[in-house]
């Protein structure tokens, strides 16, 4: 089976950079990708990084290492409007539109 | 475009009873996957759906079960009601293939509430 490791809670100020880490472990990895959801919202997709490195999407980046089974979003310049869950989520080496989820990560940004 | 809508957005049931839940996915996506989520197991994959056909499927009770019609429009059900069905019920659709890149774009989710 699949599992994905991330802390369940970040605190952080309002201008602040934040790094959340996900660690996964799973058989036919293909790529990890970070969602982010509201409070009583839908998941809306962030990034997604099929190869090792850094992709950087405005004030989001997210880094994977394969080897490292290991990846981390991170959020620079923290706006309140950031405080939301935010889950990372691994897609296997198959031919469907599955992903595995972690529980998700919990930012609150403080003034 | 429209994203994707699901109906209804709220339902409370009784124990015992049955339910359908409906989603429309982007227009163009053919690929339809179903997720449950409470607060104490995260977002759980239930099944996945493409071109009318079952692809993939989670670890739940052939309680839940789901379809999709030939416009993609997808379909889940669950019969035998338990407490423990009590969840928000996410649908994402993703573009054609569905392969293993493709962004999912989910749905409000439909909130069942079982007594």
């Amino acid at each position: 089976g699949q599992s994905l490791e991330q802390p369940s809670e970040v605190t952080a100020v309002e201008g602040a950079i934040v790094q959340i880490n996900c660690t996964y472990q799973t058989s036919g990895f293909y790529g990890l990708s970070w969602y982010q959801q509201h409070d009583g919202g839908a998941p809306t997709f962030l990034s997604y990084n099929g190869l090792d490195g850094l992709e950087e999407t405005g004030r989001f980046s997210s880094f994977l290492s394969r080897s490292d089974s290991y990846g981390y979003l991170l959020l620079q310049e923290l706006q309140m409007k950031d405080s939301a869950s935010y889950f990372c989520a691994v897609s296997l080496n198959t031919n469907a539109g599955k992903s595995t989820f972690g529980d998700g990560t919990t930012l609150t940004v403080k003034p | 475009k429209a994203g994707v809508t699901q109906t209804p957005r709220y339902l409370i049931k009784t124990r015992g009873q049955q339910v359908t839940l409906s989603c429309s996915p982007i227009s163009g996506h053919r690929s339809v996957s179903w997720y449950q989520q409470t607060p104490g197991q995260g977002l759980q994959f239930l099944f996945e759906y493409f071109s009318e056909t079952q692809r993939n499927k989670g670890n739940f009770p052939g309680r839940f079960s789901g379809r999709q019609f030939s416009n993609s429009r997808s379909e889940m059900n669950v019969s035998t009601l338990e407490l423990g069905d009590s969840a928000l019920y996410l649908c994402a659709s993703s573009v054609l293939a569905g392969g293993p890149a493709d962004t999912q774009y989910f749905g409000p989710g439909t909130r069942l509430t079982v007594l």
